[in-house]
């Protein structure tokens, strides 16, 4: 069964530091990984999409990594800021007929002045 | 780059009532659409997915259905309204070129 699993399920840090929001997944055969950002009450943001060659992408002070081999993937956040409060969901879809992307439950992040 | 147009933005509706909630896309032809349900603090549910015109998938056995009339039109639906039904709806749709999927801004739905 394809799974993803996003840790941790919600973080807290100070404005301008750093953090790293961890993502598995089962999914198979693997197509593409996809970052969201999803504020409250809002519908998610793209922020990345990587596949099968790709092994880090950014976007911003946003950098996602991805390994196939060991099927995870990380958002890092640099010099975090208050409007990064949101939630962060990775999604993982599988190449060939399936039209269903994988979701994971996504971390929650609130970032304290 | 696609569009996605929800609508209504929130609706309180009592127990027992239709619902009806609309969706449309901009900026693309032939996308697949879904329909997902995310309650407070929790993942994305998979309502419906459809890949063409009249072309609907039931991921979860529920009390609403989906309807496609058109191209880029997306219908949730229900006949009567249970309270488990209050969430918040998003509508989205996949490029399969580019293997990103777009979501709308959302309907807050509360079942009173």
């Amino acid at each position: 069964k394809n799974q993803v699993e996003q840790s941790p399920q919600s973080l807290i840090i100070l404005e301008g530091k750093n953090c790293t929001l961890q993502c598995n997944y089962t999914v198979s055969p693997f197509s593409n990984l996809r970052w969201y950002k999803q504020d409250t009450g809002r519908g998610p943001v793209s922020l990345t999409i990587m596949t099968f060659s790709e092994n880090t992408k950014s976007n911003g002070r946003y950098t996602a990594t991805l390994d196939a081999d060991t099927k995870q993937s990380s958002l890092h956040i640099t010099a975090s800021q208050l409007s990064d409060s949101a939630s962060y969901i990775c999604v993982v879809s599988a190449r060939g007929g399936s039209y269903i992307p994988t979701f994971g439950r996504g971390t929650s992040l609130i970032v304290h002045p | 780059s696609q569009t996605i147009h929800q609508w209504p933005a929130t609706l309180v509706q009592p127990v027992g009532s239709p619902l009806s909630l609309e969706c449309t896309v901009e900026g693309t032809s032939n996308p697949n659409l879904y329909w997902y349900r995310q309650a407070a603090g929790r993942g994305l549910q998979l309502l419906f997915y459809s890949v063409g015109i009249g072309q609907i998938s039931s991921e979860v056995p529920q009390n609403l259905s989906a309807s496609r009339p058109q191209d880029r039109q997306f219908i949730l639906s229900s006949k009567k309204l249970l309270l488990s039904d209050s969430g918040f709806y998003l509508c989205a749709c996949l490029n399969l070129a580019g293997g990103e999927q777009f979501f709308g801004p959302g309907t807050r739905l509360t079942v009173l």
